[in-house]
């Protein structure tokens, strides 16, 4: 079955890291990716992971994935107001004959960074 | 701008009208997605075309529903006779493959509200 689960809530200081984290059960989840979406916004494309890295980082983000307890993380450092949003947590699995690849979303992160 | 579009970005009608939103994807996408995201919730599959045709729906489509995309560009999203429970954020991706990556890019989404 699919189900991505993620944590509800996170508060950080500024200049704090934070540590989103989310869990999956489709173990042939080939890309995950993490989308942030600012209040009435669509989602904005952060980053991405292939299910065959451990780590990836992209400036100030890090991106650890730990296929054997299938666990995503997202790690921002030096936190700033600007990163208070939702973070949402997707896998993407090539299903059926067609090759469809919707993104199988969590319910959302909400980071909220405090000055 | 060469990002996806969405039109209207919000819409309020009442309960028994119908509703047509429209999605512009970006121009070299071959794929374009259909998503619902209800409050405090991530994005829902709906539907998906290649190009022109209409590959896959989901069951949460009822027969409502019904989306275009003529000629492989824009596409439609019809929902007739709206009930309260339509009342969403209706988001559309791009994409365009390459091998088994695909990374889906949002619009900023139309927000319906069914009174």
């Amino acid at each position: 079955g699919e189900d991505v689960e993620q944590s509800l809530f996170l508060s950080v200081r500024e200049g704090d890291s934070s540590v989103i984290n989310c869990t999956y059960t489709d173990s042939s989840s080939t890309y995950l990716y993490w989308y942030k979406q600012e209040p009435g916004a669509g989602l904005q494309l952060l980053t991405y992971i292939f299910s065959n890295m451990d780590m990836k980082q992209d400036q100030r983000l890090t991106v650890l994935l730990n296929k054997k307890d299938k666990h995503l993380s997202l790690r921002i450092a030096d936190t700033q107001t600007g990163d208070s949003a939702i973070y949402f947590c997707a896998e993407s699995i090539a299903r059926g004959d067609t090759g469809r690849r919707a993104l199988t979303f969590g319910s959302g992160t909400r980071l909220q960074v405090q000055p | 701008d060469t990002g996806v579009s969405q039109n209207p970005r919000h819409k309020i009608t009442k309960r028994g009208q119908n509703v047509t939103f429209r999605c512009d994807p970006i121009s070299e996408h071959n794929r374009l997605y259909w998503y619902r995201q209800t409050l405090g919730q991530g994005p829902e599959f709906l539907t998906y075309f290649q190009n022109e045709a209409q590959l896959e729906k989901s069951r949460l489509l009822s027969d409502r529903f019904s989306a275009e995309r003529p000629k492989g560009s824009f596409s439609t999203l019809e929902i007739q006779r709206t009930e309260q429970g339509d009342s969403a954020m209706y988001l559309c991706a791009s994409s365009q493959t390459r091998g088994q990556k695909e990374t889906q890019y949002f619009g900023p989404g139309t927000r319906l509200l069914v009174l």
